[in-house]
């Protein structure tokens, strides 16, 4: 257990769909990260929010949409997605945006687009 | 462009054997590293990390060495057990900046 929960843990939609991932921290921080993790790339930054604000957004189609509606909450909603869209979705929250030593990740909610 | 990447993608090692899992980063201008390991199913977790200013950390089991000069970062695992089996992975950071930048990944296994 890390602290960070993610929601759901297993994903399938059509490329038609609209659906949400879900993640939840109560280690107080007041960073929080959309990460993906595709087969054989690196981990790819996706949406930074500190205090609830988006202060990053890295170049991610607008089918990828996040939302913060407070510091223990985050949220990414998927809508027309492509099938290389299929990933590993790790949400991770810090202190703050410059304590990256204390990053804390949850599990990922893996998504398969068919 | 500028990234980290791993040598190998895979690493076998037998119960008990010293495992060392290599970085190369390209920006010179890194100054914080970290190392995670990755189970299966689970996010990336914090191992150990090291500043530009070292060459050496050591932690419990293990050690993280750095050569600025060729752009190098090891993690060393002493006396290594199954439940080191998971896929590691390097990050680094560069002074003033608040990204991360990661690697791809080595997939290490510990036979029995």
């Amino acid at each position: 257990e890390t602290g960070v929960t993610q929601t759901p843990r297993h994903l399938v939609m059509g490329m038609t769909n609209k659906k949400s991932l879900k993640c939840e921290q109560h280690l107080g921080h007041n960073a929080m990260y959309w990460y993906k993790q595709s087969a054989k790339k690196p981990l790819e930054l996706m949406f930074v929010y500190s205090l609830e604000e988006r202060v990053e957004n890295n170049s991610v189609p607008s089918r990828f949409s996040p939302e913060c509606p407070n510091s223990s909450h985050l949220f990414l909603h998927l809508h027309t997605l492509q099938p290389e869209d299929s990933a590993l979705y790790l949400c991770a929250s810090t202190p703050s945006r410059n304590r990256l030593n204390t990053i804390y990740f949850g599990e990922g909610s893996w998504l398969t687009v068919v | 462009g500028e990234s980290v990447g791993l040598h190998l993608p895979t690493l076998s090692v037998q119960e008990g054997d010293n495992s060392i899992i290599n970085c190369a980063y390209s920006n010179s201008a890194s100054d914080y590293f970290i190392w995670y390991k990755q189970e299966s199913g689970k996010g990336p977790q914090f191992i150990i990390d090291i500043r530009s200013n070292m060459d050496k950390r050591q932690g419990q089991r293990v050690t993280v060495l750095l050569n600025k000069t060729v752009k190098h970062l090891s993690l060393q695992i002493a006396a290594t057990q199954p439940g080191d089996s998971a896929v590691y992975f390097c990050a680094e950071n560069q002074g003033g900046s608040e990204k991360l930048v990661f690697g791809k990944g080595t997939k290490l296994t510990v036979n029995p």
